[in-house]
């Protein structure tokens, strides 16, 4: 069974930009969430989708957004890159059942901000 | 919302010798709590969970741990430490139970001949 897959692994961004983050979760999980890993403040939750609904959300500010197709594939995007948002970005998915018994994560799209 | 200190930010250890990394967390009420590895520039990895029942916890590559309500802490142990296990770990709960999951700074464990 393939894992969490996301897309692409490395990407170099230019304040002001924006960008897409891919996640593709395992077969039959509907529940996609994002976290944002930096050294300085570790990991921390930027939202959670289950079946094409965003469920929960983390204290993040509104230039960051993500949605979640019917295929549960989810998709994560910030706006108006600033340097602080150089990070690793980690999707886990969670079998079904709704709840978050158990989170599978990808490898992470490390984002360099310059 | 519950949040987790892990105690240790750097974990020293020979190769071999038992080690113990320490969490605890904010608050009595039910909880999932979990351990979590990521080796470097990879994903996390679930070593272990706790959702009810048995307080000894027993994951995956010979790691356990225990959760003790009373004293709100999920310490991680494992009795002979390889240079394998060199990594970076991590506590988490899910608050509340069965959403999203708040994570310690994570704790550094080095493994040395």
């Amino acid at each position: 069974k393939a894992g969490v897959t996301q897309t692409p692994r490395y990407l170099i961004k230019t304040r002001g930009q924006q960008v897409t983050l891919s996640c593709s979760p395992i077969s039959g999980h509907r529940s996609v969430s994002w976290y944002q890993q930096t050294p300085g403040q570790g990991l921390q939750f930027l939202f959670e989708y289950f079946s094409e609904t965003q469920r929960n959300k983390g204290n993040f500010p509104g230039r960051f957004s993500g949605r979640q197709f019917s295929n549960s594939r989810s998709e994560m995007n910030v706006s108006t890159l600033e340097l602080g948002d150089s990070a690793l970005y980690l999707c886990a998915s969670s079998p079904p059942g709704g709840e978050y018994t158990e989170a599978f994560f990808g490898q992470g799209t490390r984002l360099t901000v310059v | 919302a519950q949040s987790v200190t892990q105690l240790d930010s750097q974990v020293p250890v020979f190769e071999e010798a038992p080690v113990e990394l320490r969490c605890n967390y904010s608050s009595s009420v039910s909880v999932y709590l979990f351990w979590y590895v990521q080796y470097p520039n990879q994903g996390l990895q679930l070593l272990l969970k706790y959702l009810s029942g048995s307080t000894l916890v027993k994951g995956i590559n010979g790691f356990e741990a225990e959760f003790n309500k009373s004293q709100t802490s999920f310490h991680l142990r494992k009795p002979s430490v390889h240079i394998s296990d060199t990594a970076e770990y991590f506590c988490a709960v899910s608050d509340p139970p069965g959403y999203a999951l708040n994570f310690g700074k994570g704790t550094s464990l080095l493994v040395t001949p």
